[in-house]
């Protein structure tokens, strides 16, 4: 059962225009999320987070939306650079005191074209 | 400050083997996960440990499990290697204050068993 689902495998933007990656989940107990980015060989390094009480949040080019009747986040990245080239996943997490336990997406791969 | 390190980059194995796999967190980090990644089922929870004690356990049998030391470092053991065991674990720490904390992730041990 895949409670957090990102349903493109792969995006391919141009250079200096928005990328635009999405997000679904189905666990309605989910009440905070992150997108993580991750290149070749190496971790995933935190991007950005929202919580549930909140519907945008925004740290430079990047800019997440929530939208909770629908259940969909989306990443926003403008504008995009080539160094953004990388995997994304999106993850989310229920309130559980202080256990840590991530439910992640399965990745998009974005590539940015010069 | 140093980052997450996890022991070794690589690893391959036979079928039935055993394999222990070891991560440093960053300094003053508590809260270790461990995350198995495939290309078919993305980031994967295997457990999270806090002050020695497994906190919380992801849907994994039984030959997986883990360990963590008084200095936070910790270990994961797979015992009995199977084919569909190949994957890249990610070990990743938190100070381990809340559940919504950004992880911070190493760069994976690839383990390939034959």
């Amino acid at each position: 059962d895949q409670q957090v689902k990102q349903n493109s495998p792969s995006l391919s933007v141009q250079e200096g225009r928005i990328s635009i990656l999405n997000c679904d989940y189905t666990n309605s107990m989910f009440d905070y999320f992150l997108w993580y980015k991750k290149y070749p060989a190496e971790g995933p390094t935190f991007l950005i987070s929202i919580s549930s009480i909140k519907d945008k949040n925004e740290d430079g080019r990047f800019t997440v939306f929530l939208n909770k009747s629908a259940k969909h986040l989306s990443l926003h990245i403008v504008p995009s650079q080539p160094g953004d080239s990388a995997v994304y996943f999106c993850a989310a997490t229920t309130p559980g005191g202080r256990a840590q336990k991530l439910v992640f997406g399965q990745g998009t791969r974005l590539t940015i074209n010069p | 400050k140093a980052g997450v390190t996890q022991t070794p980059r690589y690893l391959i194995k036979t079928r039935g083997q055993q394999v222990t796999l070891s991560c440093s967190p960053i300094s003053g980090h508590r809260s270790v996960s461990w995350y198995q990644q495939t290309p078919g089922q993305g980031l994967q929870f295997l457990f999270e440990y806090f002050s020695e004690t497994q906190r919380n356990k992801g849907n994994f049998p039984g030959r997986f499990s883990g360990r963590q030391f008084s200095n936070s470092r910790s270990e994961m053991n797979v015992s009995t290697l199977e084919l569909g065991d190949s994957a890249l674990y990610l070990c990743a720490s938190t100070q381990g204050g809340s559940y919504n904390s950004p992880l911070h992730f190493g760069n994976g041990t690839r383990l390939t068993v034959t």
